[in-house]
């Protein structure tokens, strides 16, 4: 069973388009959203994260939504660039410990120049 | 400062052999865990290690998965008697203990394993 679920699975915009990647949850437990950027043949890397008591969190060009009674949250990227071209995955953390950190199946971003 | 390291990058085997994969967590990291990455799919969660403590072998798929971790830092998985099933990469991620707050993993390379 997913405990996040993601879309889009792919994403093709235009260098400076805003793309949207979005994901949604069912645990009322979780309590900690962070979002990892993967470039190919790299790990995942902690890109931007939120908790569930704001509904937005920016830096950079990269924002997140976050409507906490709908239990979605969204990855906004601003002015898009073919170097944001990557696999972005949303993630959702109860607790601490062992098997708290839970993921989407990814989103590969495609940013044409 | 040094990341957190996996070898081989790279690992072709062909079925029903054993393979070992190795991860260096970030020096001074007591967590370790490790997940796997299939295509499409996002991260599945293997095993956690927290200091001295008894693992977490929760997420391991069967029991020809097994992990070790010697002197508290280089973790070592292996499979044995490997199927075409095992075949994605394998992904290790350290962090520090964290008594208050978050503790964020640092997710390593990966290793890609393909058993032909």
């Amino acid at each position: 069973q997913q405990q996040v679920k993601q879309s889009p699975q792919s994403l093709i915009v235009q260098k400076g388009g805003i793309p949207i990647i979005n994901c949604a949850y069912e645990n009322t437990a979780f309590d900690y959203f962070p979002w990892y950027q993967q470039f190919p043949g790299k790990g995942p890397a902690l890109l931007i994260a939120i908790r569930p008591d704001v509904s937005e969190k920016k830096e950079g060009r990269f924002t997140i939504s976050f409507n906490k009674s709908a239990k979605q949250f969204s990855l906004h990227i601003m002015d898009s660039q073919p170097g944001d071209s990557a696999t972005y995955f949303c993630a959702a953390r109860k607790g601490t410990g062992a098997n708290n950190l839970f993921f989407g199946t990814g989103t590969r971003l495609t940013v044409i120049p | 400062g040094a990341g957190v390291s996996q070898s081989p990058s790279n690992k072709v085997t062909e079925k029903g052999k054993d393979v070992e994969l190795r991860c260096d967590p970030i020096s001074g990291h007591t967590a370790l865990y490790w997940y796997r990455q299939s295509l499409g799919q996002g991260l599945e969660f293997l095993i956690y290690f927290q200091g001295n403590s008894a693992p977490d072998k929760s997420g391991l798929p069967s029991d020809r998965f097994s992990a070790e971790r010697t002197g508290g830092s280089v973790s070592t998985l292996t499979i044995q008697r490997t199927q075409q099933e095992d075949s994605a990469v394998y992904l290790c991620a350290s962090s520090s203990s964290g008594l208050l707050g978050v503790v964020e993993q640092y997710f390593g390379p990966g290793t890609r394993l393909t058993v032909t």
